[in-house]
């Protein structure tokens, strides 16, 4: 089976970088982009940007634009979100989710990483 | 951008009972919409999409109708399993966004 497995929780200080990573395991990801999706405590779901594991073709919802970079590496099935400076309102649960094309629904979600930044 | 509204926000129900949630779009986005279901703890799973083809693996109990600004989630008779949160999410431009979600619970 097709899974998307997360990088471990992080706690980490106001100020620090950090970079997570989604890693398709059972098949390759190259024909699929990778979401990535904010949940903060108690709250929603919020789309945060996609990438085409092919090409890194990036999109960025404006919300995020300039706060995370996402990227990916081919070679190795895997996509990432990074922070420059993390700031104490990162505080949440980040997934990542696939989907094929641009219309289409997000299949297969990882398990989530939290990341927690208090000083 | 396209904006999500979802109602209600949150319902108690019983087993046995039909639920319905609806969705609605601040423009047409034709059938380029998806349900998800979050229990707690758990990652969202897809439940429907292109507004009414049920993913493989979900149970027939669940349906999705609607196309242009107005789509509705129905589970037919609620089991104990279903009690958790839906939330609606459009793929029709970017960004995508998703609903603010229905939280199902337990009357």
């Amino acid at each position: 089976d097709v899974q998307l497995v997360q990088s471990g929780a992080e706690v980490k200080k106001p100020g620090e970088s950090l970079k997570i990573s989604c890693k398709g395991s059972g098949d390759s990801l190259t024909n699929y982009w990778i979401g990535w999706v904010r949940q903060m405590p108690g709250k929603g779901l919020e789309w945060m940007g996609i990438v085409d594991i092919g090409d890194s073709d990036t999109r960025y919802s404006p919300s995020f634009q300039g706060q995370v970079t996402i990227s990916a590496d081919k070679s190795i099935s895997t996509a990432y979100l990074q922070w420059s400076s993390l700031k104490a309102s990162d505080t949440a649960m980040y997934y990542c989710a696939r989907f094929l094309q641009l219309g289409d629904g997000f299949d297969i979600w990882g398990q989530g990483t939290m990341i927690t930044v208090s000083s | 951008d396209i904006q999500m509204t979802q109602s209600p926000s949150s319902l108690s129900v019983s087993v046995g009972d039909r639920v319905t949630i609806t969705c609605r779009t601040s423009q047409s986005i034709s059938t380029y919409l998806n349900w998800y279901q979050q229990k707690p703890g758990k990652a969202p799973q897809l439940l429907i999409y292109a507004a009414s083809s049920l993913q493989s693996g979900v149970p027939s109990r669940f349906s999705g109708s609607g196309s242009g600004t107005d789509f509705t989630l129905t589970i037919s008779t609620l089991q104990p399993e279903d009690f958790a949160t839906y939330y609606c999410q459009q793929s029709y431009s970017i960004p995508l966004t998703f609903g603010g979600g229905t939280k199902v619970e337990i009357k």
